[in-house]
């Protein structure tokens, strides 16, 4: 089974800039691209970032994303923070029966 | 504007089934692919199926956990997809959302969640 995983929470401050991690089981995070989608509290996720590193219409460019193959891992970061960036993280993407796999979701605390 | 609106959660017992409807508007449904996602309680997201445009033979992709209990259709007449629960079970328990599939890797709209509990 493909397995992301994400660090639990992270917390940071606002203006400051965080990084949110997802490191794949096995085989080759860049053989499929990464999602991350936003999921405030008692409000539906949206994504922030497909394909990797593509930001639909409307997010901020204080959103990016990136993939680091030496690491098996896609990060998430975040510049500039806010106090409405405070949410669930998570990261997606698909395995190789072509099942779409999450992470476990990261809780961003901005105070 | 695009709209997606579910209805069709409630209780159920396990053991017995439930449809749930996703309406669209603002689109060309049948231009799309249709998802569906679910969330526990307190849990992550997790995928539940997807259905392709009929451009794309309407095909459907399930995840492992409801595969052969769930069924996604759509009628692409009524703008709306279906998602078909067999056999329930006590860890379907879940808001489950459906949302426009732009292309495989990109998901632009949610609807706002459903509610199925199952317990006796």
């Amino acid at each position: 089974n493909f397995i992301l995983t994400q660090p639990h929470s992270v917390s940071e401050s606002p203006g400051k800039t965080v990084t949110i991690s997802c490191t794949g089981s096995s085989g080759s995070i860049a053989s499929n691209y990464v999602q991350w989608y936003q999921q405030r509290p008692g409000s539906v996720p949206t994504t922030v970032i497909y394909e990797d590193n593509q930001r639909p219409s409307g997010v901020p460019d204080r959103f990016s994303g990136s993939i680091d193959r030496s690491a098996n891992s896609a990060s998430l970061t975040i510049s500039g923070l806010k106090t409405e960036d405070e949410a669930d993280y998570y990261c997606q993407s698909h395995d190789s029966s072509n099942q779409w796999v999450f992470g476990g979701g990261t809780k961003l605390t901005v105070l | 504007e695009v709209q997606l609106v579910e209805s069709g959660g409630g209780l159920v017992q396990p053991g017995r089934s439930l449809r749930l409807s996703c309406a669209a508007s603002g689109f060309t449904f049948a231009d799309y692919a249709m998802s569906w996602f679910r969330q526990a309680p307190g849990k992550g997201l997790e995928w539940v199926g997807f259905i392709r445009s009929k451009l794309y033979g309407g095909t459907t992709e399930y995840a492992a956990s409801v595969k052969g209990r769930f069924t996604i259709s759509r009628d692409d007449s009524k703008s709306i997809a279906y998602l078909e629960m067999n056999s329930l079970k006590t860890e379907d328990t879940a808001v489950y959302y459906c949302s426009r599939t732009y292309t495989w890797n990109y998901i632009d709209y949610w609807g706002q969640g459903t509610l199925v509990t199952v317990s006796s």
